[in-house]
């Protein structure tokens, strides 16, 4: 069964380093979507991808944060300059249609010392 | 924007029993709540989802109902096992983009 894959599992980074967290979608899916999950906290949406562009982004997804698809198969989430509260679980998430199934990752836990 | 409680937070049950979780939400305009499981170290599976048209679904085990005018929606286990132990999250989303999350039941189920 076909699943999203994300790299590294786990990465820690000093406070002002920039991060770059990996995922490769399913396939033949078209829409591409980053969450994040401070311990103990509600899933939060960062951004939505489509055709090559941001179609929906938080009020989290700031100017630190950036997004691209690199090549045909990895999306990828740009920390600039991370932040201790940027520690959290980041999740890939993708779907074949914007109205239906996002299907998750395992996850990347950033810690942020 | 949108706004999704979920109860309870924790949850045991005896195998064999039922489980039910509960999640309100507060826009009208949501039209699509998914339902995920997520087990330790693994990210949130889908297990059953419903759209604003339909009233109740099921699938096996699962079942979810959707009140509208409540603005309420439910997760819904018979015959719990062992397996179904996780922590459980509900969702709404009213653009297919962007979920918005409860903050999740852990469900034991004791053997």
């Amino acid at each position: 069964e076909p699943e999203v894959t994300q790299t590294p599992s786990h990465q820690v980074t000093q406070m002002g380093q920039e991060v770059i967290l990996r995922c490769v979608p399913i396939s033949n899916h078209l829409y591409f979507y980053w969450y994040r999950q401070i311990l103990g906290q509600k899933v939060e949406f960062l951004v939505s991808f489509y055709n090559n562009e941001i179609s929906e982004k938080s009020e989290i997804f700031d100017d630190q944060f950036s997004v691209e698809r690199p090549d045909g198969s990895n999306f990828t989430l740009k920390i600039r300059s991370t932040k201790l509260e940027d520690s959290a679980m980041y999740f890939c998430a993708s779907s074949d249609s914007g109205r239906n199934e996002q299907y998750f990752g395992p996850g990347t836990r950033l810690t942020v010392t | 924007g949108e706004n999704v409680e979920q109860h309870p937070s924790t949850l045991s049950v005896q195998e064999g029993d039922s489980a039910v979780i509960k999640c309100t939400y507060s826009d009208s305009a949501s039209n699509y709540f998914p339902w995920y499981k997520q087990e330790l170290g693994k990210g949130p599976q889908l297990i059953i989802d419903i759209r604003s048209n339909v009233g109740e679904k099921k699938d096996q085990r699962i079942a979810v109902t959707l009140n509208k005018t409540a603005k309420h929606f439910s997760l819904h286990i018979t015959e719990t096992q062992p397996e179904d132990s996780a922590v459980y999250f509900c969702a709404a989303s009213y653009t297919g983009n962007q979920f918005y999350f409860g903050t999740g039941t852990s469900l034991t189920v004791i053997p």
